[in-house]
């Protein structure tokens, strides 16, 4: 079946340090991508999705881009601060049989001042 | 902006007893999901449904019923709470399709519920 995979479990940075969560899908059709961040006592929200092959995603200084040849959506950011402290989720999403979301397992990324 | 609520906000219940969690959104979203979270499995979802009087099988649906009565109203039933059933479940609504692209989902704070 469809699925994602997020390699990273938690990963601790300091500020200004670059962030890489690498995300890996499979899937039989043409799916959007997602990533989701769920800061503590909340539920996850919105950052960006990608739809199309070579299309990058962006918001709040993360970036994405959707590459079809490696089945990946790899979250980046250049220069982390402690409030980007959260859980990330890559999602997998496309319309059939109206579910919408695959996720990932999450990452949690802590950042030290 | 978009707003789902979900009730209660924490939870204790006893193995056997039954357990119902609201979830409300007035976002006018024809699609609503149950989802549960725990450590190294990220969201699963229980059940989903499209729209007032439908209900659908997600990937975990043994142990739960759910319940669309409206376009606002959408109700996960334990109906014999157990141990195993101890997370924090989150409810979302959104549609699969918005402006031509594949929709975002917007969650609810989520409920934390202990079985004792």
């Amino acid at each position: 079946g469809d699925s994602v995979t997020q390699t990273e479990g938690q990963v601790a940075l300091s500020e200004e340090d670059f962030l890489t969560i690498h995300c890996n899908y499979s899937a039989s059709g043409y799916p959007a991508l997602f990533w989701y961040v769920q800061y503590p006592g909340e539920g996850p929200q919105f950052l960006f999705r990608a739809s199309r092959d070579k299309e990058k995603g962006s918001s709040r200084g993360f970036e994405a881009t959707y590459d079809k040849g490696t089945t990946s959506f790899h979250l980046r950011k250049a220069s982390v601060q402690e409030s980007d402290s959260a859980v990330y989720y890559c999602a997998l999403g496309y319309y059939q049989g109206g579910r919408a979301l695959i996720f990932g397992t999450g990452t949690t990324v802590s950042v030290s001042p | 902006e978009a707003a789902v609520t979900q009730s209660p906000r924490n939870k204790v219940a006893v193995t056997g007893g039954k357990v119902t969690l609201s979830c409300n959104q007035t976002n006018n979203h024809n699609n609503m999901y149950w989802y549960r979270q725990d450590t190294g499995h990220g969201l699963r979802l229980i059940h989903y449904s499209y729209g007032a009087g439908s209900t659908e099988k997600g990937d975990i649906p043994d142990g739960y019923k759910a319940s669309r009565p409206s376009q606002e109203n959408f109700s996960l039933i334990l109906e014999l709470a157990t141990p195993s059933q101890t997370s924090v479940y989150f409810c979302a609504s959104g549609d699969a399709f918005w402006g031509g692209n594949y929709a975002e989902q917007f969650f609810g704070p989520g409920t934390r519920l202990t079985v004792l």
